[in-house]
């Protein structure tokens, strides 16, 4: 099936540090959605992006439908240590019934 | 409080014996979902419900089974699970209005 990239596949950064997450397809997608995973929990979802160029945020957390509706990204200002966690984009790509399709996800660990 | 539940949370199991996973949202979602995710392959999806007796095979749907007797509960039914079932499970409602998924806090199975 359809697969969504996200690389890397870990990242380090320092608290209150700002990183930046891509996440691209190689076919056009109508929604676009961030969602953020704790250990042991499910997904929670962050943003969701409706449409090209949208540019959406949430705290400290922005996150942008790109406008070749083929990539989103997410970026985190100003880093804390709760912002550790694994960061999935995902989105409906064009089509009935389509189905939501992931990204594998960044795992994210903050060092203080 | 709009929520998905899942239960339970931890299962330890033999190969063979039968189990059932239940998962009940309270937001009157249509669409239902059951998803695994396990290291470097990401959410797949298992099966999905479009509605009320309304069931479908996602991904990877091999040994399981499910049902969407009503609206609110779509449970998860492993008939004779194997150790290559042991991985992480979500359950997951879609709000067509936002067109976002809204997941459990997942279910960790062993099988021995």
């Amino acid at each position: 099936g359809q697969q969504l990239n996200q690389s890397p596949q870990s990242m380090f950064i320092q608290e209150g540090e700002d990183v930046s997450m891509n996440c691209t397809s190689s076919s056009i997608f109508n929604t676009w959605l961030w969602y953020k995973q704790d250990p042991g929990e499910g997904p929670v979802l962050l943003i969701a992006l409706y449409k090209a160029g949208e540019l959406t945020s949430n705290g400290r957390l922005t996150a942008q439908f790109g406008i070749t509706r083929k990539d989103s990204f997410l970026n985190i200002s100003a880093s804390i240590p709760s912002d550790v966690g694994i960061y999935f984009c995902a989105g409906y790509p064009t089509g009935a019934n389509s189905k939501l399709t992931f990204g594998k996800g960044i795992t994210l660990s903050v060092r203080p | 409080e709009a929520q998905v539940t899942q239960n339970p949370r931890y299962l330890i199991t033999v190969t063979g014996k039968k189990l059932t996973v239940t998962c009940s949202q309270n937001m009157n979602h249509e669409y239902m979902s059951w998803y695994r995710q396990d290291p470097g392959l990401g959410l797949r999806q298992i099966y999905y419900s479009m509605n009320v007796e309304v069931t479908d095979k996602g991904d990877v749907p091999e040994g399981y089974k499910v049902s969407r007797k009503e609206k609110r509960n779509f449970p998860l039914i492993l008939e004779s699970p194997s150790p290559n079932q042991t991985s992480l499970y979500f359950c997951a409602s879609r709000d067509y209005s936002t067109d976002t998924q809204y997941f459990g806090p997942g279910t960790r199975l062993t099988v021995l």
